[in-house]
């Protein structure tokens, strides 16, 4: 199993363009979600989807898109980027919503907004 | 407000010596994570727990419920230990999601 796939690693954008994360696991995990890790600040949740075609805002939503039309992708779009959108993002499954199991995570994006 | 809380924030400490992390929590919860995180890398889960102790290796993490309070030891500690360790949480209510703590850098000297 791969895990959880993250890409790009790397992303440098202007303020007000676009662009999507993408995020995929093989593990046939039900829930996914997406944080945004700052300095000083713990990971802060943006959106999470307990699985296909069902999503929720997190803590942080917005400026941030989702949809989950697969088990395995969960795709982030920042639809105006903004500098404040300057973070370290992370994909995260597990096997389901309501029951304790492990989190897996992805490498990570490093998303810099000029 | 759930809210979880690491201590200390910062640790450095020589090669061999017992490292104890801290990590509080306002409510009732239904598991505990412990996270690490190595400079510029992923987030690899080290523990979950809900009650008492688990081992592995080096490694171990015990929690009281009563106490709201969780804590992750390393024994022998080795420059390899050097990273960022996470606690975040499951609490009951309002729903199912993950709470984190900000951290604790581990800095493991020769």
């Amino acid at each position: 199993n791969a895990g959880v796939t993250q890409t790009p690693k790397f992303q440098v954008l202007k303020t007000g363009q676009s662009m999507t994360l993408q995020c995929a696991q093989d593990m046939n995990h039900e829930y996914m979600s997406w944080y945004r890790q700052d300095p000083g600040m713990g990971l802060r949740l943006i959106h999470y989807s307990v699985g296909a075609g069902i999503t929720d805002q997190g803590e942080v939503p917005n400026g941030y898109n989702v949809s989950r039309s697969t088990t395995e992708d969960f795709p982030l779009r920042l639809l105006s980027a903004a500098p404040s959108q300057t973070s370290v993002y992370f994909c995260a499954s597990t096997l389901s919503r309501g029951r304790d199991n492990e989190q897996f995570f992805g490498p990570g994006t490093r998303l810099t907004v000029l | 407000k759930n809210e979880v809380e690491q201590s200390p924030q910062n640790l450095t400490a020589q090669e061999g010596e017992f490292i104890t992390i801290n990590c509080s929590y306002s409510v009732g919860i239904s598991a505990l994570h412990w996270l690490q995180q190595h400079p510029g890398g992923g987030i690899v889960s080290l523990f979950m727990l809900s009650s008492g102790k688990k081992k592995h290796g080096r490694l171990i993490a015990t929690i009281n419920i009563q106490e709201k309070h969780s804590s992750l030891h390393i024994t022998a500690s080795h420059p390899r230990d050097s990273a960022v360790y996470i606690c975040a949480v499951t609490f009951f209510f309002p729903s199912q999601k993950l709470v984190f703590g900000q951290g604790t850098r581990l800095t493991i000297n020769p």
